[in-house]
């Protein structure tokens, strides 16, 4: 079966612009988990979803960062006046509850110039 | 404050050999220590979990080996094998309280040389 997917792959952007990220989860999946990682470094959590609501968003780095999940499936974690700094792979996992595996995504790479 | 320590960065070993990898924890909330194996260009995939009521878990070549006193926990690779080359992550989470949200580790890089 289809595991969780995310577009783009690659995203490369100047400093200053907004992007967004998509992460499509495991059909039936309740929750939903943004990650970032940074390079020759572990995962780290950025934001939670629980069906429609953000459950946990004590990771986001600051308020230029903001994730909607609108229907309770796919997600999208929106990044404005982008930094350098963001660079980074942004992994998304859905797991089927809170109890569950988390399943990841391949991730998106971000590079901001 | 990093709250999983992991070592070491980097690890070579031969094939046949034992892998040990080995992760260290601060919060005692933690009730969910899982081991995820990740190749380049893909996302992290979950090998081995455990919980902290037992002292081992074995799947395969795969042991965890867990500490509660000492909030250690460790992985071993038995009888490595060149596949088994790639980035493990240990890490921890509160999985019955918080929305088990994961905290990882930095990472070791496995290379099993033939």
């Amino acid at each position: 079966g289809a595991g969780v997917s995310q577009t783009p792959s690659n995203k490369v952007t100047e400093k200053g612009k907004y992007v967004e990220l998509r992460c499509d989860p495991i059909s039936g999946h309740t929750a939903l988990y943004w990650y970032r990682q940074s390079l020759g470094q572990g995962p780290e959590f950025l934001i939670y979803f629980q069906g429609t609501g953000a459950a946990d968003d004590s990771g986001l780095p600051n308020d230029r960062f903001f994730a909607v999940r609108p229907e309770g499936s796919v997600s999208t974690l929106k990044i404005q006046r982008t930094e350098r700094g963001d660079s980074a792979v942004y992994l998304c996992a859905s797991s089927l509850g809170i109890n569950n595996e988390q399943f990841f995504g391949p991730g998106t790479r971000l590079t901001v110039l | 404050q990093q709250q999983v320590k992991q070592s070491p960065q980097s690890l070579i070993v031969q094939k046949g050999g034992i892998s040990i990898i080995n992760c260290a924890y601060e919060n005692t909330a933690f009730d969910y220590f899982p081991w995820y194996q990740q190749f380049p260009g893909k996302g992290p995939a979950l090998l081995i979990a455990i919980r902290p009521d037992v002292s081992e878990k074995k799947e395969g070549r795969f042991t965890i080996s867990f500490n509660k006193s000492a909030k250690q926990f460790s992985l071993h690779i038995m009888d490595s094998q060149p596949g088994d080359s790639a980035t493990y992550f240990c890490a921890a989470s509160m999985i019955n309280n918080a929305g088990n949200m994961l905290t990882f580790g930095g990472g070791t890089r496995l290379m099993v040389k033939p």
